[in-house]
C-alpha cells in the first residue's frame, strides 16, 4: 500500500530564506508526483507536476526534484516571501490508476 | 484553461437531511472525476472515483449508500450526502481528469459542509 509522508509538518522561516520541503513515498511504481499549495479554507492549486521519467521541474522560484528509486521528492522555494505562507501538499499517482495519494502536508509560515 | 467549479461553496444543514454537491469541469470534458474529503488540519482522503456513465468506485471504508455519486455527463458529477450527521461535517473537494490530459488532475475550490 502506497504511503506518502511529508516532513516537517510545520515550518516557520523569516522572509528571504531559501527552504526545502520533503516528501517520501513507499512504492516507487508511480506515474507522476505533484506538489500543491492550499490556502486556509480553500481548494488546491497545482504548483508542479513531475512525470516518473523526469528528475526535476521548475516554475519561477519553485523547483521540485524526484528520485523515484529512493522514493523521495523535494520542493525548493527560493527567496521566500510572506505570500508563500500556506500548506504544501505532495501527492503521488500510482501506476495504472488515476487517483492521487496525498501526504499530510507541510504548513509554512514566512514571517516579514 | 482546466477550470473546475463546485457548488455550493458552503452549506449548513440539519442532521438527518441530504445535501447535494456539484462538481463541474467548465472548459474541458472530464471522463473521470474524484471526490476527496478533508478533515480539519488533515490531508485529503480519496472517497471515490467516478467515470462518466458508470457506477462510482468507492475506497475502502466509504459507505456507498451514504455518499451517492452520479457522473451523468462529461462535465458534471454530483455527490449527495444522505441522512447527514455531524460527523459528516468536512471539506469536500472534487477533481477532474481531462480526456486530452489524463496525467494531471484539476481541483475544484471545495465545499464546506456543516451538519448541525
Amino acid at each position: 500500500k502506497q504511503e506518502v509522508t511529508q516532513i516537517p509538518a510545520a515550518l516557520s522561516v523569516p522572509e528571504g530564506e531559501n527552504l526545502v520541503l520533503n516528501c517520501s513515498f513507499t512504492d516507487s511504481a508511480i506515474y507522476n508526483l505533484q506538489w500543491f499549495r492550499q490556502d486556509p479554507g480553500k481548494g488546491l492549486t497545482s504548483l508542479l507536476l513531475i512525470q516518473s521519467s523526469q528528475r526535476e521541474q521548475t516554475s519561477g522560484r519553485l523547483n521540485a526534484s524526484l528520485d523515484k528509486s529512493s522514493g523521495r521528492s523535494t520542493l525548493y522555494i527560493a527567496a521566500s516571501q510572506p505570500g508563500d505562507s500556506a500548506t504544501y501538499l505532495c501527492a503521488v499517482r500510482p501506476r495504472n490508476t488515476g487517483k492521487l495519494i496525498f501526504g499530510q502536508g507541510t504548513t509554512l509560515q514566512v514571517k516579514p | 484553461g482546466a477550470v473546475v467549479s463546485q457548488h455550493p461553496s458552503r452549506v449548513i444543514c440539519k442532521s438527518g437531511t441530504s445535501v447535494k454537491i456539484e462538481c463541474r469541469s467548465l472548459d474541458f470534458q472530464a471522463t473521470t472525476m474524484f471526490w476527496y474529503r478533508q478533515f480539519p488540519k488533515q490531508s485529503l482522503m480519496l472517497m471515490a472515483t467516478s467515470n462518466e456513465g458508470s457506477k462510482a468506485t468507492y475506497e475502502q471504508g466509504v459507505e456507498k449508500d451514504k455518499f451517492l455519486i452520479n457522473h451523468a455527463s462529461l462535465t458534471l458529477s454530483t455527490l449527495t450526502v444522505t441522512s447527514a450527521h455531524p460527523e459528516d461535517s468536512s471539506f469536500y473537494i472534487c477533481s477532474a481528469g481531462g480526456t486530452t490530459s489524463p496525467y494531471e488532475q484539476y481541483f475544484g475550490p471545495g465545499t464546506r459542509l456543516t451538519v448541525t
